[in-house]
Formats: structure tokens, C-alpha cells, sequence
């Protein structure tokens, strides 16, 4: 199952509310996770099964969608946020994951 | 806290075998619904997904390696290990272990601890 991410790239500021997408090329049902790796870091878990936020990651994330689009969003960037976020699904196997979206400053 | 740490070299030379060990701590291998992971990530791109291993020795693998990669566990010493023969340079990556949390109630499958990750190069 292909993960497709967009966009690949996208700047944005301080307090902005984005909205990033994944699209899979086939039902995946709700198994999908979205993670956000900073540079030189292992990627954070931020969202599992679609919709649940991951204890500890700040309310500011929220992830929706089933079937095959699915949106993690971010209500109001912080700095610590700008990095490159990926969503994978785990609805057959192999996993995969999408090709990534770097969010900029 | 559950930690994971890769350990192995990080250069072999081409047609030899990459071999990498993660050691669980914090938590038992054997214990819950968790399974345990490969994913690797080439200098400047995306994550690759490479298998899966759970405590009893039960794998999955992406298929373009198949032909390549042995994972295996260690329950004793609480931890799991990867093998992947014949590399070359499109091997070269940062190779992370990570657990996967299963939850078929939520529908939830993902991977919410990581090691830091250890680079591997493919160099004669």
C-alpha cells in the first residue's frame, strides 16, 4: 500500500493552524499513525489509530480520517514543531510510510 | 521507561553481512502485545519499514528483502537482532529499532518507542 503525503514541503509561522495530508492507495481503514522527526532524531509517535493522541504529545495535534485520506493538524505551530512529519500505515503488511512533509519557517 | 539501544558496526563492506542487535530495557521482550521492529532511513530521505519479529520468533518482512534478512530474538538476554546478507551501497542508512504497540480494539498499530538510531555504511 503506497502512502502518499502532501504537500512534500510547506512554510509556515508561529501560530499558524496547518493541515497536513496522507492519502493510501487503498483502504486502510483507521491504522494509521503519524510520527514527526526532527533532523539527526528518531521520529515521535504523535498519532495512532487515525485519531488518538499518544500520551504526553501536546493537544495542539490531531489526527482524522479513515478509509483512505487521512489529516494530522496543527491548531497553532510552535517552534519546537517545524520538522518533517510522516504518516504509515499497518492495515497489511508491509508497513509503509509516506515520503514525508518538511514543515518550514 | 522502556529504552531501546542498536549496537553493531557501522561499516561493512560490500557482499558481507550487516548485522545489528537492539537491546530492550526497561520491559520485558516476552511481554505484551508488542512487536518488535527494523525501519531504516537513507542520509536525506524517507523511513523504509525493513520486519518484524515477535518474542516467540514469529517475522513478517518487506519483500524486497526477504531473500536478504534474518531477524531474530534473544528472550534470555532481551533482545532482538537483524541480519541482512550480500549488502551494497543501497544499504547504507540509519538503521532504528522500535516496538509496535498492537491494539486491534482501537485499530491501532505503531511504533511508539524508537532506539536513536545507528548509521551503517556499505564501503569498501
Amino acid at each position: 500500500i503506497q502512502m502518499t503525503q502532501s504537500p512534500s514541503s510547506v512554510s509556515a509561522s508561529v501560530g499558524d493552524r496547518v493541515t497536513l495530508t496522507c492519502q493510501a492507495s487503498q483502504g486502510v481503514g483507521k491504522w494509521v499513525a503519524w510520527y514527526q522527526q526532527r533532523p539527526g532524531k528518531a521520529p515521535d509517535l504523535l498519532i495512532h489509530g487515525a485519531s488518538s493522541l499518544q500520551t504526553g504529545v501536546p493537544s495542539r495535534f490531531s489526527g482524522s480520517g479513515s478509509g483512505t485520506e487521512f489529516t494530522l493538524t496543527i491548531s497553532s505551530l510552535h517552534p519546537e514543531d517545524f520538522a518533517t512529519y510522516y504518516c504509515q500505515q499497518a492495515n497489511s503488511f508491509p508497513i509503509t510510510f509516506g515520503q514525508g512533509t518538511r514543515l518550514e519557517i | 521507561q522502556v529504552q531501546l539501544q542498536e549496537s553493531g558496526p557501522g561499516l561493512v563492506k560490500p557482499s558481507e553481512t550487516l548485522s545489528l542487535t537492539c537491546t530492550v530495557s526497561g520491559a520485558s521482550i516476552s511481554s505484551g502485545t508488542f512487536y518488535w521492529s527494523w525501519v531504516r532511513q537513507p542520509a536525506g530521505k524517507g523511513l523504509e519499514w525493513i520486519g518484524r519479529i515477535d518474542f516467540s520468533g514469529s517475522t513478517n518482512y518487506v519483500p524486497s528483502l526477504r531473500s536478504r534478512l534474518t531477524l531474530s530474538v534473544d528472550t534470555s538476554k532481551n533482545q532482538f537482532s537483524l541480519k541482512l546478507d550480500s549488502v551494497t551501497a543501497a544499504d547504507t542508512a540509519v538503521y532504528y529499532c522500535a516496538r509496535a504497540d498492537y491494539d486491534i480494539l482501537t485499530g491501532s498499530y505503531a511504533f511508539d518507542v524508537w532506539g536513536q538510531g545507528t548509521m551503517v555504511s556499505v564501503s569498501s
